[in-house]
């Protein structure tokens, strides 16, 4: 009963160090994206990827790259931690088509930064 | 121009009462879909409802439905008998199938729900 899972929780950064968040879903999802949560401004798409393989930038992707390599796994990083991107992180997977099953996005716990 | 917009950044209603929240949106495509999510204190997002488009009849889900007026481009959140459970951020958000939108989200800035006893 997993659904979408992140990792880590919860980190600190300083300033210029690096890491990557990991997010897995076991629903077999084509679609999966990568969204970030400010305060007063909802979430915001950063990248997302159709298929194993692909991605592409979403609203905000600078400072963060983006991988695919497993249909399950999606790994968002950033190479150089910024104070601008202390955030909550979100991972959503869905599939895609019509009608209300392939639509849903379902969302992980989600990761809080905290870049000092 | 945003896409979705909340205009009701809180709301309170009494426990038991029925409560509407707003959401408008701004699209060109024909296809798409409208979500309600909610998220409470503990920070995960939950689904709660969906609209398609085509979607003649609106949505119900349990204590929840989606008011869908099409022409007006809006759809407003209606939670019947409130619970203290219900006190949360709600966000609105909307899927769009054309061109390279490659069926993202869109969200609105949300609202704050208060239920009091």
């Amino acid at each position: 009963n997993a659904g979408v899972t992140q990792t880590p929780k919860f980190r600190v950064l300083k300033t210029g160090q690096s890491m990557t968040l990991l997010c897995a879903q076991d629903m077999n999802h084509e679609y999966m994206y990568w969204y970030r949560q400010d305060p007063g401004m909802g979430l915001r798409l950063i990248h997302y990827s159709v298929g194993e393989g692909t991605t592409a930038k979403g609203e905000v992707p600078d400072g963060y790259n983006v991988s695919r390599l497993k249909k399950q796994n999606f790994l968002l990083g950033l190479e150089s931690a910024a104070p601008s991107q202390t955030s909550v992180y979100f991972c959503a997977s869905s599939s895609y088509g019509s009608g209300r099953a392939k639509n849903i996005q379902y969302f992980g716990a989600g990761t809080r930064l905290s870049v000092l | 121009a945003q896409k979705i917009t909340q205009t009701q950044p809180g709301m309170f209603v009494q426990e038991k009462e029925a409560v509407t929240l707003d959401c408008t949106y701004d699209t060109s495509d024909q296809s798409y879909g409208l979500f309600w999510y909610k998220q409470p204190s503990s920070g995960e997002m939950i689904f709660l409802i969906y609209q398609g488009s085509y979607d003649e009849q609106n949505a119900t889900e349990g204590r929840y439905s989606l008011n869908f007026q099409k022409a007006r481009k809006s759809a407003n959140l209606v939670i019947s008998a409130s619970q203290l459970g219900d006190s949360a951020m709600y966000f609105c958000a909307m899927r769009e199938y054309g061109g390279t939108s490659y069926g993202k989200l869109t969200f609105g800035q949300g609202t704050i729900l208060t239920v009091h006893p």
